[in-house]
């Protein structure tokens, strides 16, 4: 079974830093991930993805970070901005796990 | 091309009852996924349906049910609602063709069972 996780619930980051939420997973038989980002009151969003044939994936102020051997994927935002203060989820396609969701707070 | 949406928005039931949401995909979409968000917890996944059969199930008891209509519109129905079931049920909607795909979320629905 594929379980995701993201062990810090919150983070506070100032306006024009970097950003950097983390995310675990246990079967790497599975190696493709989506983060997504979702404001109250509305549905999840989709930001980036990356899959196992990559190590890294860049979209504009988002990159996310694939390390295979340690099981882990990272999101970083550069610079971060006010907008980007949402719950931010990290989710494996196999099985469709979701992690807990950090929430980013941008402070200006 | 339109989103997904759900209906309804916000929904209260009492405990026992039986409830049905509704999901639309969106256009050219034929996968949908059904969610279960409890307060402070990632979205929890329920079941699958790809061309109207389901195509795999989360850790949900049988009172859980759904459909995929040949529109590719679903629908999510829990039978004797407990108040544990009180939650965000959200909606995604894909373009599965073999491979990956990404999902598309809809705004959720709101449940409350007193």
């Amino acid at each position: 079974d594929q379980q995701v996780k993201q062990n810090s619930p919150s983070l506070s980051v100032q306006e024009g830093r970097i950003s950097i939420l983390n995310c675990d997973y246990t079967n790497s038989m599975f190696d493709y991930f989506l983060w997504y980002k979702k404001y109250p009151a509305e549905g999840p969003t989709f930001l980036i993805s990356i899959s196992s044939i990559k190590d890294k994936n860049e979209d504009g102020r988002f990159t996310v970070f694939l390390n295979k051997s340690a099981k882990h994927l990272s999101l970083h935002i550069v610079p971060s901005q006010p907008g980007d203060s949402a719950v931010y989820f990290c989710l494996n396609d196999y099985k469709l796990s979701f992690g807990a969701g950090t929430t980013v707070t941008v402070r200006a | 091309e339109t989103g997904v949406t759900q209906s309804p928005t916000h929904l209260i039931k009492t405990r026992g009852q039986q409830v049905t949401l509704r999901c639309s995909s969106q256009s050219g979409h034929n996968t949908v996924s059904w969610y279960q968000q409890a307060l402070g917890q990632g979205p929890q996944f329920i079941f699958q349906y790809y061309r109207e059969e389901e195509n795999g199930r989360g850790n949900f008891p049988p009172r859980f049910s759904g459909l995929q209509f040949p529109n590719y519109s679903s629908e999510l129905n829990v039978n004797a609602l407990e108040l544990d079931d009180s939650a965000l049920y959200l909606c995604a909607s894909s373009h599965r063709a073999g491979g990956i795909d990404t999902q598309y979320f809809g705004p959720g629905t709101r449940l409350t069972v007193l």
